[in-house]
Parts: C-alpha cells; sequence; structure tokens
C-alpha cells in the first residue's frame, strides 16, 4: 500500500533562513511522481514542484528545491530565503503508475510558520 | 492566478437543500477531480474524470453526484446533505490522469451544512 509520511507537524524558521521539510514515501512501484503543495489559509492548494521516480537529477524550481534520496524514499522540501508570505501548510503528495496514476496520496502536511 | 475556477467560494446549505458546485478549468486539460478537505487533514480524493467519463468514484455516499458536461466543466450535485459533510471542496486538473501529471487545483468551495 503506498504511504506518504511528513513527521513534522509544525516547523518554525527565521525570515531569510532555509528550511526543510521531510517527506518519506513507501511505494513498490518503480513508475511514480512525488510532488510538493503549498496551501495557505485561504485554501487553494499551490502546485511547488515535482520529481518523477526516474529522474535522475533533483528537481528545483526557483527558491524551492526537492532533495530526492530515492534508496532512503525521502523527498524533503527546500525552501531557500524564507519568506513571510511562506508561512502556509505544506503537502507532500504521490502518484504511481500502476493504478493508471489516478490516484494523489497526500501526506498529514506540515504547517511552516517564517518569523520576522 | 489558478486557471482552475470554482463557484461559489462560500456555501451553506440545510440538510434538505439541494446545491451544486462547479468547476471550470481554461488549460486544456482531460482530466478533473473532486477532493474533500476537512479542516486541519490532508485533501480526500472522491471522483475522478478522465476524457469526461468517471473513471473513479471512492465509495463517495450518493448524496454527492458528480457530471462532466464537458472536458472543461466539472460539477458536483449536492443532495440531502450531513453536517459532516461541511469542508473544504476542491476542484483539479491535469493534462491526463497518468502519475507523472501534476494536478493543478482551484480556490474551492467552503461548504457548512446545518
Amino acid at each position: 500500500a503506498q504511504k506518504i509520511t511528513q513527521t513534522q507537524p509544525g516547523m518554525f524558521v527565521q525570515e531569510k533562513e532555509a528550511v526543510t521539510l521531510d517527506c518519506t514515501y513507501d511505494t513498490s512501484d518503480p513508475s511514480y511522481g512525488l510532488f510538493w503543495y503549498k496551501q495557505p489559509s485561504s485554501g487553494e492548494m499551490i502546485f511547488l514542484i515535482y520529481q518523477g521516480s526516474y529522474d535522475q537529477q533533483n528537481a528545483t524550481e526557483g527558491r524551492y528545491s526537492l532533495n530526492f534520496q530515492k534508496a532512503r524514499k525521502s523527498a524533503n522540501l527546500v525552501i531557500s530565503a524564507s519568506q513571510l508570505g511562506d508561512s502556509a501548510m505544506y503537502f507532500c503528495a504521490m502518484r504511481e503508475g500502476r493504478d493508471g496514476g489516478f490516484k494523489t496520496i497526500f501526506g498529514a502536511g506540515t504547517r511552516l510558520f517564517v518569523k520576522a | 492566478d489558478t486557471e482552475v475556477t470554482q463557484t461559489p467560494k462560500h456555501l451553506v446549505m440545510g440538510m434538505t437543500n439541494k446545491k451544486s458546485l462547479k468547476c471550470e478549468q481554461h488549460m486544456g486539460h482531460r482530466a478533473m477531480y473532486w477532493y474533500k478537505q476537512k479542516a486541519k487533514k490532508p485533501p480526500e480524493l472522491m471522483f475522478v474524470y478522465s476524457y469526461e467519463k468517471l473513471s473513479i468514484n471512492e465509495s463517495v455516499p450518493s448524496r454527492f453526484s458528480p457530471e462532466c458536461p464537458n472536458s472543461s466543466l466539472l460539477n458536483l450535485h449536492l443532495h440531502a446533505l450531513q453536517p459532516e459533510d461541511s469542508a473544504l471542496y476542491l476542484c483539479a486538473s491535469s493534462q491526463a490522469a497518468r502519475h507523472q501529471e501534476t494536478q493543478y487545483f482551484g480556490p474551492g468551495t467552503r461548504l457548512l451544512v446545518l
């Protein structure tokens, strides 16, 4: 059974510093996609970054990078130079290939607080 | 700005009411999704439409009825809901229902059932 684990319910970071949000996953499917989403208090789920299981390099998107360690089944999100607007809930998610990729399973989320 | 729109943003309804949530995407995507999200919980998949055909129904009660009139529109018809159905309802779309395709979400509809 697929599973996404985010062990940090809440994280604090000082403005302008970097922060790492942890995510581990469990799957036996060789084909899968890993995603990170940001959800501010407004409720909208904002896509941040994607990593495919066959990608050789870690994904990067602006201030976001994904530390993909396939053997350890981890896909941690690194946010560099934190901003006050980064305060939000962050979800790690996975889609497997064998079920047609229809389902996205989300982790429990990590709430990030950025301090001025 | 999101290219997935949802209306209404907020909805309050009684248990005997019939209402509909609407979702529209402007990205030419062929897969659309409904999720339910309770407070402080991750989203849970309800329905998946792929090429306007229902592909997944995650054992959702029949008081929720999805409809996909065309590839860019997705509705969720609500009837005889219960107070525990109060939640944020999120619509999403992706190019296709494949594991490497990113889902893009709308702003959601906050539903309160009295």
